[in-house]
């Protein structure tokens, strides 16, 4: 049974650019959470998914997007790179009732050059 | 609002010593707690849980209980392995099936 998985696994961007990371949840979630974490510290919500709407969002500004697709998966869209958007994502699933916690992916690195 | 406070890093150990690592947080009503667990490379796996006051979870070894009136769901485990060489987080949620918010980590580091 298939994990999360998230692609690609590294991306180099340069300031200004715009980036899309993708993830699949794992088989029977429906629910995909964002998180970005940055070099040394903890994950920060980015925003949570269900339904194909964002349903609850964390202190992130307008230029991070994302979407769900009918089959689950989602992406994360970033406009207008900064420097400090260099970071790890991570992809996170769960069912929509939060029993059994989450199953979180190995995370795509981003770097902003 | 709510947080998670964790001890800082790094931790370091020799092989078979107890470890704690502290952690505190502060919270609307009665979070679930958890500890996830990041070794070098990955994602963070789910290490342990506990969803009400008193409740102690276990996993591999290691064990955390939920205690209300400290606020607090501190980690242990009696003998460390080269193998729990990792980085630790812990983490808190309101409700079941919403954003987690976890601290800022603790590196543990155990050598032979």
């Amino acid at each position: 049974d298939a994990g999360v998985t998230q692609s690609p696994t590294h991306l180099i961007k340069t300031r200004g650019q715009q980036v899309t990371l993708r993830c699949s949840p794992k088989s029977g979630h429906d629910t995909v959470s964002w998180y970005q974490q940055a070099l040394g510290q903890g994950p920060q919500f980015i925003f949570q998914y269900y339904e194909e709407e964002e349903r609850q969002r964390g202190n992130f500004p307008d230029r991070f997007s994302g979407h769900q697709f009918p089959n689950y998966s989602s992406e994360l869209n970033v406009n207008a790179l900064l420097l400090g958007d260099s970071a790890l994502y991570l992809c996170a699933s769960s069912p929509r009732t939060g029993k059994g916690g989450y199953t979180f992916g190995s995370g795509t690195r981003l770097t902003v050059v | 609002g709510n947080s998670v406070t964790q001890m800082e890093g790094p931790v370091t150990l020799s092989e078979e010593a107890f470890l704690t690592i502290n952690c505190t947080y502060t919270a609307t009503g009665y979070p679930s707690l958890f500890w996830y667990v990041q070794y070098p490379g990955e994602g963070l796996q789910l290490l342990l849980k506990a969803t009400k006051a008193d409740d102690k979870g276990s996993n591999k070894g290691f064990e955390a209980t939920y205690r209300k009136e400290t606020t607090s769901f501190h980690l242990e485990k009696g003998s460390v392995q080269v193998s729990d060489s990792a980085v630790y987080f812990c983490a808190l949620s309101n409700q079941a099936g919403t954003a987690l918010i976890f601290g800022k980590g603790t590196t543990l580091s155990v050598s032979s």
